[in-house]
């Protein structure tokens, strides 16, 4: 069984850029988080679908945004870059959007530089 | 606001020895304590999950302990071993999950 895919892998972009990264749950999943993860810290939450409907916001300006789609996949995309968006972007699939129901598993995360 | 503090940052454990990770926690609505383990290159990787009505769960090599009224939890690898060499996270979660700032973990040979 695939797992959660997450594209691209690794990403530059200039400060005051846009980026959008993708996400593909594990099939049957129809929860998807997004988690910033910076060097050396642990997965900070920024948001969670269930059903195409926001669940949670983690404390992100309004520059960060997501959406869901209707086979589940999500976008998570990101206005006007700065220095400190540098990091590694997580996704994770969950069947139920409460992880003591049903786990969370994460792709391996895109890493986003800004330069 | 660090809700999850987890201690210590780094350890080195001989192979065969205990390794032992602690995490505390501020907001008595967590109601789930997930453990992850992440290898480099790789997402998190959730390893053993407790709720607080229980005081101990065993899987395996693995088991948490956890201190309702203290409001800390443990992270216990019995058994060490080189391929448990990796960054592990403890977690609380009530209606989101908040990770702590890892440990990472070697095991000498």
């Amino acid at each position: 069984d695939a797992g959660v895919t997450q594209s691209p892998t690794h990403l530059i972009k200039t400060r005051g850029q846009h980026v959008t990264l993708r996400c593909s749950p594990i099939s049957g999943h129809k929860s998807v988080s997004w988690y910033q993860q910076v060097l050396g810290q642990g997965p900070q939450f920024i948001f969670q679908y269930y059903e195409k409907e926001e669940r949670g916001r983690g404390n992100f300006p309004d520059r960060f945004s997501a959406r869901q789609f209707p086979n589940y996949s999500s976008e998570l995309n990101v206005n006007a870059l700065l220095l400190g968006d540098s990091a590694l972007y997580l996704c994770a699939s969950s069947a139920d959007s409460f992880s003591y129901n049903s786990p969370l598993h994460f792709g391996n995360g895109t890493r986003l530089t800004v330069t | 606001q660090q809700q999850v503090k987890q201690s210590p940052q780094s350890l080195i454990v001989q192979k065969g020895g205990i390794s032992i990770i602690n995490c505390a926690y501020e907001n008595t609505a967590f109601d789930y304590f997930p453990w992850y383990q992440q290898f480099p290159g790789k997402g998190p990787a959730l390893l053993i999950a407790i709720r607080p009505d229980v005081s101990e769960k065993k899987e395996g090599r693995f088991t948490i302990s956890f201190n309702k009224s203290a409001k800390q939890f443990s992270l216990h690898i019995m058994d060490s071993q080189p391929g448990d060499s990796a960054t592990y996270f403890c977690a609380a979660e009530d209606d989101k999950i908040i990770f702590g700032k890892g440990t990472r973990l070697h095991i000498l040979p």
